[in-house]
């Protein structure tokens, strides 16, 4: 089974602070990607990598960078956290082969900007 | 531009009482159409991938269909742990990301 490991189930940060979220897949997948969640906006794509040293940003990546040094980890960096980005962030993987394979997802990392 | 409906927002059903959800999709050149479950605090879970127009995909008391404009959950005789959201997601053309829709709420009383 595919595992996909967020770091932390809750985070609380001060407005201003760096945050840094963290993601491990354990399944050699080429493909990472963040999201964020919230309440009748659904999910949104914040960044996507699809190999080592490749990222591409989403729909959403204003105040946000991203950092993939490794093939099985993808970091999500608020650089200077402010109150809008209290949410739920959800890491995801999959295969690159075919193109056509389904995502696998954390079990999310629930931040709260204060 | 690829987009994904789901309908309806809610749903609130009765043990037992048979039901479907809808997702509504256009995209260029449809590789995938997926089906997640999320539970409340979670990531969500993937159910099930359908390729092509007539495929049917079945899993307890589940099971999904598809035509070319959208793609059909159906939950026959359903049971509280079955309350969840359900999100619909295709894949286009290429390597690009997932479109998800914004999900089904379902809630099954008992």
């Amino acid at each position: 089974d595919v595992k996909v490991t967020q770091s932390s189930r809750y985070l609380v940060k001060r407005t201003g602070e760096k945050v840094f979220l963290e993601c491990v897949q354990d399944m050699d997948h080429e493909n990472m990607f963040w999201y964020r969640q919230d309440p009748g906006l659904g999910l949104r794509l914040i960044y996507f990598s699809y190999d080592v040293k490749m990222k591409e940003k989403g729909d959403i990546p204003e105040g946000y960078s991203v950092s993939r040094e490794k093939k099985e980890r993808f970091s999500l960096i608020l650089e200077s956290a402010s109150t809008n980005q209290t949410s739920m962030y959800l890491c995801a993987s999959r295969t690159g082969a075919g193109y056509n394979s389904p995502l696998h997802f954390g079990n999310g990392t629930r931040l709260t900007v204060t | 531009e690829d987009q994904v409906t789901q309908s309806p927002e809610a749903l609130r059903l009765q043990e037992g009482e048979s039901s479907s959800l809808n997702c509504s999709y256009t995209v260029s050149g449809l590789r995938g159409l997926f089906w997640y479950r999320q539970d409340p605090g979670k990531g969500p879970e993937f159910l099930f991938t359908l390729y092509s127009a007539g495929e049917e995909k079945e899993k307890e008391r589940l099971k999904a269909t598809l035509t070319k404009k959208e793609s059909f959950l159906h939950i026959t005789a359903p049971k509280p742990e079955d309350s969840a959201t359900y999100l619909c997601a295709v894949q286009a053309r290429g390597n690009t990301p997932l479109v998800f829709g914004k999900g089904t709420r379902l809630s099954v009383i008992a």
